[in-house]
């Protein structure tokens, strides 16, 4: 079985300041996905951001950016110039690559950004 | 908003009595997984449809929950003599299996059992 495991519950940040939440995770999986998944206060889940696991490069996409270590199992967010509207919880998730792809995810950080 | 429905927003019910959900996901979705999300927690695993064939329940899923997805629609969840640790935010996960960039949550169903 995965798990998933975030470290910080809460986090803050100065606006337009930069913010990086922690992930680990433990699988016996080769092939996988992760994913940081935002979920503002009262509001939908939405995806951030998704990382193959096959793939050297960490993903961008344009304010985030992830830190992949494939052999240390680390799976951390980077927010640059953070804005209000980045307050939120953040879930790491995991998901293998075939069958049943369930998303298995971790307890979440808060994000504050302090105006 | 991200194409997937979901319906009642919020329930509030008594102990002991039925209550079910539905979920209406995106129309070329063929996969569709619910979740419960507890207070300060991250959402966990219920139940996946490929279509409608319901191909996993999560131990999580006592026999007090049935879920059904007729003709690989709308889906519903139903639960049986609620008790007050059912209480959660119930979410449904719209997905289509040939790309991974195309996994859409609804917005829940928060379910208080008093």
């Amino acid at each position: 079985a995965q798990t998933v495991t975030q470290s910080q519950p809460e986090m803050s940040v100065q606006e337009a300041e930069t913010v990086t939440l922690s992930c680990t995770y433990d699988t016996s999986e080769s092939d996988y996905y992760l994913f940081w998944y935002k979920q503002p206060p009262s509001r939908q889940m939405i995806l951030v951001i998704r990382q193959e696991a096959y793939k050297q490069q960490n993903a961008t996409e344009n304010r985030f950016s992830v830190n992949f270590q494939k052999a240390a199992k680390s799976f951390s967010l980077k927010i640059s110039d953070s804005q209000l509207g980045d307050a939120a919880m953040y879930f790491c998730a995991f998901r293998r690559d075939f069958g049943n792809e369930k998303l298995t995810f971790g307890t979440g950080t808060r994000l504050t950004i302090i105006p | 908003d991200t194409g997937v429905s979901q319906d009642p927003r919020h329930k509030i019910t008594k102990r002991g009595q039925n209550v079910t959900f539905r979920c209406d996901p995106i129309s070329e979705h063929n996969r569709l997984y619910w979740y419960r999300q507890t207070l300060g927690q991250g959402p966990e695993f219920l139940t996946y449809f490929q279509n409608e064939a319901q191909l996993e329940k999560s131990r999580l899923l006592s026999d007090r929950f049935s879920a059904e997805r007729p003709k690989g629609s709308f889906s519903t969840l139903e639960i049986q003599r609620t008790e007050q640790g059912d209480s959660a935010m119930y979410l449904c996960l719209s997905d289509r299996s040939s790309s991974y960039n195309e996994q859409f949550f609804g917005p829940g169903t928060r379910l208080t059992v008093l």
